[in-house]
């Protein structure tokens, strides 16, 4: 079955840390996507990222980075000189290929907050 | 700006009303969903339509239906709203192409 988890539940930094998310996987595709999402306090959930499951090059957007290692199922997310406007939940999800037009499945997010 | 709106940011119910919770996007997708959202259970699916008229079942559909007469438009029912229906819901589409969600705001529910 297709599952999603994110074992830290909270995770407190101080600013100008950095900090790694973690994200691990079950699939029994052989092709497939992941996705990271950000809900800040404002409550509305913002995509981050979309991978494909061909691609395991490391990926880069400014302060965030994303490790996709296939041979262990994990897709971890890093932020590099945390900031107090990191503060949020951040979930990993992966599609349900087995449900009729593919729903996205979620962890249960982690919650990350950046003090000053 | 492509979007995801949904009519209420906050909504107060009583046990026993029956509760309309309606979504809209703009970029054409095929695909709509509707989550709830509870402290320590993450984001569990009620429903969700690929296509106009046509639904399914998520995760926890009890105590909720569904409508999709438009393509842009999803309508999260409660028949007979309950204080275990208080929580924050979650409109997302996606098109088939991407799966890829673009989120609502949300719709924080209080049933008292």
């Amino acid at each position: 079955a297709q599952k999603v988890t994110q074992a830290q539940t909270e995770i407190s930094v101080v600013e100008k840390e950095d900090v790694t998310l973690d994200c691990v996987y079950e699939t029994r595709d052989t092709t497939y996507y992941l996705f990271w999402y950000k809900q800040p306090p404002s409550g509305e959930l913002v995509f981050l990222i979309r991978r494909n499951s061909f691609d395991e090059q490391n990926e880069i957007s400014g302060r965030y980075s994303w490790n996709f290692q296939k041979s262990t199922s994990s897709f971890n997310f890093t932020i590099t000189a945390s900031q107090v406007v990191d503060s949020a939940v951040y979930f990993c999800a992966l599609p349900n290929y087995g449900g009729s037009q593919g729903n996205l499945i979620f962890g249960k997010g982690t919650k990350l907050s950046v003090k000053p | 700006d492509v979007k995801v709106t949904q009519s209420s940011r906050y909504l107060v119910k009583r046990t026993g009303e029956k509760v309309f919770l309606e979504c809209v996007q703009d970029m054409d997708h095929e695909n709509m969903f509707w989550y709830r959202q509870d402290p320590g259970l993450g984001l569990r699916l009620i429903y969700f339509s690929y296509d106009v008229k046509m639904k399914e079942k998520g995760d926890i559909p009890e105590g909720y239906s569904v409508s999709r007469e438009k393509k842009e438009r999803f309508s999260l029912i409660l028949e007979s709203a309950s204080t275990n229906q208080t929580s924050m819901y979650l409109c997302a589409s996606s098109s088939r192409a991407n799966y890829g969600y673009t989120f609502g705001s949300g719709t924080r529910l209080t049933v008292v």
